[in-house]
Parts: C-alpha cells; sequence; structure tokens
C-alpha cells in the first residue's frame, strides 16, 4: 500500500481559483516533499517541509503539514495555466535510524488550470 | 536541475539484452538514487548510494543491479531486461545530505520490446 497518497486524483479549476491537493501517509516522517510534473518531464521540486515544521510558503505555495493526522496539503493561490501539471508529495520515512533519505511517492493529483 | 545528466534519454532494446543508464553529477553530492515512475504507481525507489561502493536496494530493486565507482556516476543496470522493466527512469541526488532537498534528473524513457 502507498505510504502516501494524494486527493483528488484530479483537480480542475479556473485561472485565479486557489488549489488544494491534500497528501496522506501512514508511517512517522522525518520530511515531505511536495514536487511539479508538467507532462512527460521531469520533476521539479517545490517545498520541503520538515516534520518538526507546520506551514512553509513559496511564493504562491503554502505547505502545511500535520503529524498527528499524518497529512499534509499544498495549496496553489492565484493559479495559472502554467500551473497545469502532476503534483506529488513525497515522505522521508523515519525508521528509527538512518533512512537514507528514501523517498516514498504517491500517485499524484493531476491538476488542470483554464484560462 | 543541481547538475544532474541521464544517459540515454531514450532507448528501446530487447527482451533479454542488458542495459546501462547513466546518472551523473557535478556538484560531488554523496547520495544518490534511481526512481522508476510507472503510471498508476508514481516513483518507486530501485536502489540507492550513500557513497562510493556503497549501495543498497530499494523497494522494486528486483532485476536491477546498481555501481558507483566514482562519486560523480550512479550506474544502473538491466541484467536481462524484460517487458515489465518499460518505464521511465529518474536519478536523484539529495543536496545537502539525507534528510534534504532530492532533485531529479530528466528521465530516461526506456521501451523493452
Amino acid at each position: 500500500s502507498q505510504q502516501g497518497e494524494e486527493d483528488p486524483q484530479a483537480l480542475s479549476i479556473q485561472e485565479g481559483e486557489n488549489a488544494t491537493m491534500n497528501c496522506s501517509y501512514k508511517t512517522s516522517i522525518n520530511n515531505l516533499q511536495w514536487y511539479r510534473q508538467n507532462s512527460g518531464r521531469g520533476l521539479v521540486h517545490l517545498i520541503l517541509i520538515r516534520s518538526n515544521e507546520r506551514e512553509k510558503h513559496s511564493g504562491r505555495l503554502r505547505v502545511t503539514l500535520d503529524t498527528s493526522k499524518k497529512s499534509s496539503s499544498l495549496l496553489i493561490t492565484a493559479s495559472r495555466a502554467a500551473d497545469t501539471a502532476s503534483y506529488f508529495c513525497a515522505t522521508d520515512v523515519y525508521a528509527g535510524g538512518t533512512s537514507y533519505g528514501k523517498l516514498t511517492f504517491g500517485q499524484g493529483t493531476i491538476l488542470t488550470v483554464h484560462p | 536541475d543541481a547538475g544532474i545528466t541521464q544517459s540515454p534519454r531514450h532507448k528501446v532494446t530487447e527482451t533479454g539484452t542488458p542495459v546501462t543508464l547513466r546518472c551523473h553529477q557535478t556538484e560531488n553530492h554523496r547520495y544518490m538514487y534511481w526512481y522508476r515512475q510507472d503510471p498508476g504507481h508514481g516513483l518507486r525507489l530501485i536502489h540507492y548510494s550513500y557513497g562510493v561502493k556503497d549501495t543498497d536496494k530499494g523497494e522494486v530493486s528486483d532485476g536491477y543491479s546498481v555501481s558507483r565507482s566514482k562519486t560523480e556516476d550512479f550506474l544502473l543496470t538491466l541484467e536481462s531486461a524484460t517487458s515489465s522493466q518499460t518505464s521511465v527512469y529518474f536519478c536523484a541526488i539529495s543536496v545537502g545530505g539525507i534528510r534534504e532537498t532530492q532533485y531529479f534528473g530528466p528521465g530516461t524513457r526506456l521501451l523493452v520490446l
């Protein structure tokens, strides 16, 4: 079963609207990272949030982390057509010792922003 | 792109042939990773390296081997390619140590006929 699962699987909005994607995970983590992937391209790193952090911002992006609920959310404000992409969360699972930074990915949320 | 290149970028091969994919980094980072991406599965870790000659298995390592004889290169080998290994392969590096941001290479599209 997936450590990280994104919700919704697909999201369609109009330009200017906000987009919220959620990620749930099952076990304790060291950190959680969000990535964007445009169709047929590589992964672009968006934000890393550590287990002792609750919120981080980067430009129009806001990420929250609730370790008690084992969940994270990515908010994109004032979305643009260029934000159309797949968004993935990835967790660095806490294994009691050295995890070597191995990431476990969810299946992603496909975001479509209509002009 | 954190100085990561992958080669080849595209490859078509036949079942049963060996295939080696190369990941090259220019910034001397210690930790490197190979993932594969398939529809419905997201990205899954194949192997990783925590130093020269130090490697270990990930979630989906069967049918794959890796080598790291120098810091900048991490090679992924499919000993005898199968159609189930048709995938997009991504290399990643952890910048600044473990538990830090991982940056990904551009990917290699592999088709096994």
